[in-house]
């Protein structure tokens, strides 16, 4: 596609209950990031691929989320036992890298309610 | 850790007039910086990329200045409209590679 889509676009979930965020980059883009904002709060950095290098998971909030990019392309964002606390919008962006100046294009997120 | 101020966190303009906020980064291993406008429901999309010392860009009403000698970026927005109400984001390449964005400065302008 032309943009970064991401899936669902509104997910409601069950505390405890285990969902997973998808989201498809720019075709040839080689990083890759998920950001959250929670309800009245800034954007907050979760994860970032760049490459085939090892993730930079120094945002994950706790060892309940986890994230996996295959192939390259799309990413999987998994939380287990959700909590009240991990609603927000999920936020998926893509770049280039270097040689495309870096650039960050965002998807249309994931607002995530855990109930 | 590469740390990017935004300030202030939200700010309240009555329509017509002009206001500015700031983006503080480190000074040391300056790549690039980019601003961003999210709207609501709708996903960030880029303003600006600037990497140069004095730059300054300007796309319509809103302009932006960089100084990386002492670590901040300007956002101007001249006679605010309601549909300039978003929030504004900066963004710091760290590494040459990874985004690094700031809390954001939540505008909204009153008719």
């Amino acid at each position: 596609g032309a943009g970064v889509s991401q899936s669902p676009s509104n997910k409601v979930t069950e505390k405890g209950k285990d969902v997973e965020l998808r989201c498809d980059p720019i075709s040839g883009h080689t990083a890759l990031y998920w950001y959250r904002q929670s309800l009245g709060q800034g954007l907050e950095f979760l994860i970032y691929f760049q490459g085939n290098s090892a993730p930079d998971k120094s945002g994950l909030p706790s060892d309940r989320f986890s994230a996996e990019r295959t192939g390259g392309s799309v990413s999987t964002l998994t939380i287990q036992r959700t909590q009240q606390e991990d609603s927000a919008v999920y936020l998926c962006a893509s770049s280039p890298g270097l040689a495309g100046g870096i650039r960050g294009f965002f998807g249309p997120g994931t607002r995530l309610t855990v109930l | 850790i590469l740390n990017v101020e935004q300030s202030p966190q939200s700010l309240h303009v009555q329509e017509g007039d002009s206001t500015n906020f700031t983006c503080s980064f480190p000074s040391s291993n300056f790549y690039a910086l980019h601003w961003y406008r999210w709207e609501t429901a709708k996903s960030p999309e880029a303003l600006f990329v600037m990497t140069l010392n004095g730059d300054e860009k300007k796309k319509g009403r809103i302009s932006a200045t960089l100084n990386t000698k002492e670590g901040y970026s300007y956002l101007y927005i001249k006679g605010s409209q309601p549909e300039d109400s978003a929030t504004y984001l900066c963004a710091l390449i760290q590494g040459a590679q990874k985004l690094v964005f700031g809390q954001g400065t939540r505008l909204t302008i009153n008719p």
